[in-house]
């Protein structure tokens, strides 16, 4: 069964420091997202994206964040200067079409130094 | 804005026993959808189970089923025969089914323990 899969598992930075967080979506998705989980906390929407532009972005995701699939591929979320409350596990999710199900990827666990 | 709402932050049943987890929901919408997932130790999340706001029917999926009330804005998971497998965090969830709205509004969750 097709997966969405998420690289790398676990990434170390240092506060200030960019980070680049990589989704491979399942291959005829076209329908991209973003979530965070905080530890202990809920799961938060931050973006969705189509036809490569955002069409929904949360109040978290704000200039420090971006987005994009730079070789139609991979579906990548850009952290320009890492801050300490950046710390979270990042999930990303595809789906298929707008409304249908979105597959969640097995997480990206961020820690800022 | 949909709010999420589940109150109880850990539960546990006895192994092949039923147990039911509760979640309420808020939104001004009609036409929504609304999800239960699962979150095993390992992380990824998993869809258990999925209702349209437009079907009277309670969704079931094998052992999981649903007690969706619109009217009360309830929607609860039970789980039938539980395994040591259901063990997890459980998150129910809210999507709206206007196709400009795409983002999934998650509850806080339920840790869920089954004791063998």
């Amino acid at each position: 069964e097709p997966e969405v899969t998420q690289t790398p598992s676990h990434q170390v930075t240092q506060m200030g420091q960019e980070v680049i967080l990589r989704c491979v979506p399942i291959s005829n998705h076209l329908y991209f997202y973003w979530y965070r989980q905080i530890l202990g906390q809920k799961v938060e929407f931050l973006v969705s994206f189509y036809n490569n532009e955002i069409s929904e972005k949360s109040e978290i995701f704000d200039d420090q964040f971006s987005v994009e699939r730079p070789d139609g591929s991979n579906f990548t979320l850009k952290i320009r200067s890492t801050k300490l409350e950046d710390s979270a596990m990042y999930f990303c999710a595809t789906g298929l079409a707008v409304l249908n199900e979105q597959f969640f990827g097995p997480g990206t666990r961020l820690t800022v130094l | 804005a949909q709010t999420v709402t589940q109150s109880q932050p850990e539960m546990s049943v006895q192994e092949a026993e039923t147990v039911t987890l509760s979640c309420t929901y808020d939104t001004s919408e009609s036409d929504y959808y609304l999800f239960w997932y699962k979150q095993p130790p390992s992380r990824q999340m998993i869809l258990v189970i999925r209702q349209e706001a437009y079907k009277q029917q309670n969704a079931t999926e094998n052992r999981f089923s649903v007690n969706f009330q619109k009217a009360a804005k309830s929607f609860s998971l039970k789980i039938s025969d539980s395994q040591l497998g259901d063990a997890a965090m459980y998150f129910c969830a809210y999507r709206s089914a206007s196709g400009g709205y795409q983002k999934v509004t998650f509850g806080t969750g339920t840790k869920l323990q089954v004791i063998p």
